[in-house]
């Protein structure tokens, strides 16, 4: 079955201190691996893509087909990166996400 | 381009009652997705529309339906509405078209059944 596991429900850490939001997933194929974020009183949106391979607001993600893992890191969080994080994915073709159940991150200053 | 908008972005409806949301996604994108979030489950997929045919299902009940229109916008209903339904509802759409699967949302419509 296709699942998306996000093992940290909350995450505090200070300003300038490094981040990982961690998410493994479970799929036999070939998935589309994402991160959406969500800010207070705004709607889900996309951060990343791992297909992109790009660095949105400092954010990159690798994907590591061997551990099954999309963990999201960030070399030093600003408090504006509070929010709520989501991984899923997508199965080829399709345009059903399975999405994990989420790490909300708060950034202390 | 405007975004995905749902109506109501509030409803408060009673245990066997039935209840319809709408969602008007991005102009041109013909791809319609349901999401279910609730504080204990997330964000759980319900159903996904594409030129009015249903292309995937998720794990509900038949109480759970939906349908699209020819111009894209979608509807979802829940009949014989339980408590367990009270959940924030979540559409999204996507431009297919373009190949692209990012997934734009709404802001939701915040069902309280009592």
């Amino acid at each position: 079955a296709q699942r998306v596991t996000q093992p940290e429900k909350l995450l505090s850490v200070f300003k300038g201190a490094p981040v990982e939001l961690k998410c493994n997933y479970s799929y036999s194929g070939s998935p589309e691996l994402f991160w959406y974020v969500q800010y207070s009183r705004q709607r889900l949106q996309l951060l990343l893509r791992h297909i992109s391979r790009e660095s949105i607001k400092g954010f990159t993600a690798d994907l590591n087909k061997g551990e099954t893992s999309f963990h999201l890191k960030k070399p030093f969080a600003q408090e504006e990166d509070s929010a709520m994080y989501y991984c899923a994915l997508t199965t080829s073709g399709t345009y059903k996400y399975i999405f994990g159940t989420g790490t909300r991150l708060k950034v202390l200053a | 381009k405007a975004g995905v908008t749902q109506t109501p972005r509030y409803l408060i409806k009673t245990r066997g009652q039935q209840v319809t949301l709408s969602c008007s996604p991005i102009s041109g994108h013909r791809s319609v997705s349901w999401y279910q979030q609730t504080p204990g489950q997330g964000l759980q997929f319900l159903f996904e529309y594409f030129s009015e045919t249903q292309r995937n299902k998720g794990n509900f009940p038949g109480r759970f339906s939906g349908r699209q229109f020819s111009n894209s916008r979608s509807e979802m209903n829940v009949s014989t509405l339980e408590l367990g339904d009270s959940a924030l509802y979540l559409c999204a759409s996507s431009d297919q078209g373009s190949g692209n699967t990012e997934a734009f949302f709404g802001q939701g419509t915040r069902l309280t059944v009592v």
